[in-house]
This record gives C-alpha cells, sequence and structure tokens, in this order.
C-alpha cells in the first residue's frame, strides 16, 4: 500500500527552525518527484516546494525562498523540509505529496496526512 | 504567475449537476488538476490533466478545459461529495492553487 507518512511538526517560536520528514512507503521512492504543500488552518492549499527523483532540480515559492530547504534520502526512502527562520504566517499543516506525471505536469496523487506547525 | 480564481461556494441539490469554475487570468492553456478535501482529511485527487479520472474516482467527477476556465462537474451529486474543491496548475517552476470551493449539497 503506497503511503506518506510525515514527522516532525510542533509549537516553535518567531526566528526558530525545525525539520520535517516525510517517509514513503509502498512506492518506488527513487523514481518520485515530491513537493512540499501546506494549508493553513481555515484557508487553502499552497504549494512551497518540489523536487526532482534525483533531488538534482529544486524549486521553491516566493514566500519561502531563502528560508526553507528542500531535500530527499532515496535509500532512506524520507523526504524532507529544514525550515529556518520561521514566521507566524508558516503556521499550517504540511502536507508531502507525490507528483503523478514525473515532472511535466505536476498533479499530486498521493498525499500525506500532514503534520501541524504552529510558529507563535 | 497568474491566479486560479475559483468561486467561494456552489449548492446544489442531491441528484443534481455542480458544476465548479476555475478561471485562469492567463492566455495559455495550463493543465488543470481538481483536488477534494474533506474536513480533517487530506486532499483527494480527482481529475488531472484537464480531463483525466484517476482509478477509483467515481464516473460522476468529469472536468474541461477551454477557454481559459477549467471546470469541474460532478453528475448526480451525493451527499458524500460535499466537501472543499481546489483546482491546481503547473506554471513551469511553480505549483499554483485555487482558493477553493467549498460544495453544499442541500
Amino acid at each position: 500500500q503506497e503511503q506518506l507518512v510525515e514527522s516532525g511538526g510542533g509549537l516553535v517560536e518567531p526566528g526558530g527552525s525545525l525539520r520535517l520528514s516525510c517517509d514513503a512507503s509502498g512506492v518506488i521512492f527513487s523514481d518520485d518527484y515530491m513537493a512540499w504543500i501546506r494549508q493553513a488552518p481555515g484557508k487553502g492549499l499552497e504549494w512551497i516546494s518540489y523536487i526532482s527523483n534525483s533531488g538534482t532540480t529544486i524549486y521553491y515559492a516566493d514566500s519561502v525562498k531563502g528560508r526553507f530547504t528542500i531535500s530527499r534520502d532515496n535509500p532512506r526512502t524520507s523526504l524532507y523540509l529544514q525550515m529556518n527562520n520561521l514566521r507566524p504566517e508558516d503556521t499550517a499543516v504540511y502536507f508531502c505529496a507525490r507528483d503523478g506525471d514525473y515532472g511535466d505536469y505536476w498533479y499530486f496523487d498521493l498525499w500525506g496526512r500532514g503534520t501541524l506547525v504552529t510558529v507563535s | 504567475s497568474y491566479d486560479l480564481n475559483q468561486p467561494p461556494s456552489v449548492s446544489v441539490s442531491p441528484g443534481q449537476a455542480a458544476i465548479i469554475t476555475c478561471p485562469a487570468e492567463t492566455s495559455e492553456h495550463k493543465s488543470v488538476s481538481w483536488y477534494q478535501q474533506k474536513p480533517g482529511r487530506s486532499p483527494l485527487l480527482v481529475i488531472y490533466q484537464d480531463n483525466q479520472r484517476p482509478s477509483g474516482i467515481p464516473e460522476r467527477f468529469s472536468g474541461s478545459n477551454s477557454g481559459g476556465t477549467a471546470t469541474l462537474t460532478i453528475s448526480g451529486t451525493q451527499p458524500m461529495d460535499e466537501a472543499d474543491y481546489f483546482c491546481q496548475a503547473c506554471d513551469g517552476a511553480t505549483a499554483v492553487f485555487g482558493g477553493g470551493t467549498r460544495l453544499t449539497v442541500l
């Protein structure tokens, strides 16, 4: 069964750091292009970062560029998001998601349950 | 960059068709995907590449994209379809989500 499980969320003060993890199972992780997408409480979805299967191509939303770093460990089948200099507006549930199209059209066909980050 | 402007809410009676639009403020065609999200749950892909339905999604869900507006249609809407729906497109190196439409099945 294909599954993504996020962890690492929690309460952090403004200016602090957190590292989120997303553990994949039941997938060929080394083939998968992955993304982090967040959702502030009661709000819509916001894409924040994307990484190719090899990790050589990476993109960020302007809202997190320079503060967040996406990475992956294919042997460990894990995706990461290092978040530095956190702001109250970064408060959200953070989802990891798989791009079902291997980098062409970016649609997300597998999602984790999310991990809550609260900056206060 | 561009915006995807979804209506905040749509209401429909059970058995009727629900139509949710997603106009893109761009003249360039963008392939659009749609996600269903129920309270406390992760988003679920229901349509990709404008009109493709993933395995396991009921046939009553369909999509189209013409003239700069993507449309999600739910034929014969059921009470279980009540949820938030988000459209999404890719703009080269970014993904853009619409603000979401709350579908109420009255």
